[in-house]
């Protein structure tokens, strides 16, 4: 069996400071880890996504998380936000012998001007 | 591309009524999923498909059938609606084959459905 735990419903970031996002996993194998957006009113879009490569993964629109096994830990981060990153962020995981994905509750983020 | 795409996007029912969500999937992708979204509670799998012909039961499947006659298309059922099946659908669709391999999956753009 495998979970996400995505620690904080709703972050509220200035524009232009830190983005992070929490995300703790639990897996009997080894994981595939991933992160999408979903902007208002829309479907979700993969951001990254980790498959046992390099453990610190970029993914698209300046977004980056690092996989830290010891910790079981896959957070999401941006240096500087942009009004546009105002979303919801969903982390999930699946394993490498089963194609189901297991999503956290999501985080809201609000970027303040 | 068209991608995945879903119908209707939305759809009000009536406690006891019927009806059916398409989702159809142009990139020739095996695996097709759906999902219900709800506040606070992330997406949670409701039925899968690893092919044509074949279905399977998610996480939460009670209340939905599926059916997945077509490759490109996974239909999912309501026989009889309930207030609590209120909620915002996605499909989803993913390949087994390079380059994309299992791990990416495509998402719709959601069907709103409420229940009264």
């Amino acid at each position: 069996a495998q979970s996400v735990t995505q620690l904080g419903s709703h972050v509220s970031v200035s524009e232009g400071a830190l983005v992070l996002l929490r995300c703790n996993y639990s897996s009997s194998v080894p994981p595939y880890l991933f992160w999408y957006v979903q902007y208002p009113n829309q479907g979700l879009q993969l951001l990254l996504k980790y498959t046992s490569a390099a453990t610190l993964v970029k993914g698209i629109n300046g977004f980056e998380a690092e996989f830290k096994k010891s910790e079981t830990s896959f957070h999401l981060t941006k240096p500087s936000a942009h009004m546009s990153d105002a979303a919801e962020y969903f982390c999930a995981v699946s394993s490498t012998n089963d194609y189901k994905l297991s999503f956290g509750a999501g985080t809201t983020v609000t970027v303040r001007a | 591309n068209a991608g995945v795409t879903q119908t209707p996007k939305f759809r009000v029912l009536k406690t006891g009524q019927s009806m059916t969500l398409l989702c159809a999937q142009d990139m020739n992708h095996e695996y097709m999923y759906w999902y219900r979204q709800d506040p606070g509670m992330g997406l949670r799998l409701i039925h899968y498909s690893v092919g044509e012909g074949t279905t399977a039961k998610g996480e939460v499947p009670d209340g939905y059938n599926v059916s997945r006659l077509k490759k490109q298309n996974f239909l999912l059922g309501l026989e009889s609606a309930a207030p609590s099946q209120t909620s915002v659908y996605f499909c989803a669709s993913s390949s087994p084959f390079p380059p994309q391999g299992t791990d990416t999956q495509y998402f719709g753009p959601g069907t709103r459905l409420t229940v009264l």
